[in-house]
């Protein structure tokens, strides 16, 4: 069955610094890759999306993410957080055309 | 442009009552409907998603059920909640083109007591 893993659960960082969460999936086909956002009171939204082509992609709000196939991976990242990127993230895998499973989250606090 | 609705906001239940949560989507045909269940730390279960009108995939067993009767429109249902059925329910839809996302509404707040 197809799994995303999300192994860091909280993370606190301050303003300013770089920010790397993990991602890793199981699933051996074609795959389509997701980051959704959640910030405080608000709904789910898409951050960024993998599905072909060039393996580094650019989202919103300066984020990125680097799909590794290698690595069964796609880590996403920003060089500077800000105050307002407090949220919590999710990873996700889109592995037929009907279903997405998605990742356990991971919660990002952004020390001012 | 495409809206999706759900209600209620927030429901707090008894134990062994019935349930019924709704979703409807508006500004386009024949999506793909999904419901998630979110839990602190768990991130989003898929519990049901429909390709079609009378057309649901159960992912997980448990005491819940779902119904798409029309087209644009989901169903969450219970015939008796349980304590362990509290959380914060999702409605999603999203298309069979594998490089499209899945667009979420605000959700359901349940609190089964």
């Amino acid at each position: 069955a197809q799994s995303v893993s999300q192994h860091n659960h909280h993370v606190i960082l301050s303003e300013a610094a770089s920010l790397e969460l993990g991602c890793n999936y199981s699933y051996g086909g074609t795959v389509n890759l997701f980051w959704y956002v959640q910030y405080p009171g608000q709904h789910l939204q898409l951050l960024l999306k993998y599905f072909s082509g060039d393996p580094l992609v650019k989202g919103i709000k300066g984020f990125e993410a680097e799909f590794i196939k290698s690595k069964f991976s796609f880590n996403l990242r920003k060089p500077s957080v800000q105050w307002s990127d407090t949220a919590e993230y999710f990873c996700a895998v889109r592995s037929s055309a009907s279903k997405i499973i998605f990742g356990s989250g991971t919660r990002l606090s952004i020390r001012p | 442009s495409q809206t999706i609705h759900q209600w209620p906001a927030t429901l707090v239940q008894p134990v062994g009552s019935p349930l019924s949560l709704e979703c409807t989507v508006e500004g386009t045909s024949n999506p793909n409907l999904y419901w998630y269940r979110q839990a602190a730390g768990r991130g989003l279960q898929l519990l049901f998603y429909s390709v079609g009108i009378g057309q649901i995939s159960s992912e997980v067993p448990q005491n819940l059920s779902a119904s798409r009767p029309q087209d644009r429109q989901f169903i969450l249902s219970s015939k008796k909640l349980l304590l362990s059925d509290s959380g914060f329910y999702l409605c999603a839809w999203g298309t069979s083109n594998r490089n499209n996302e899945q667009f979420f509404g605000p959700g359901t707040r349940l609190t089964v007591l």
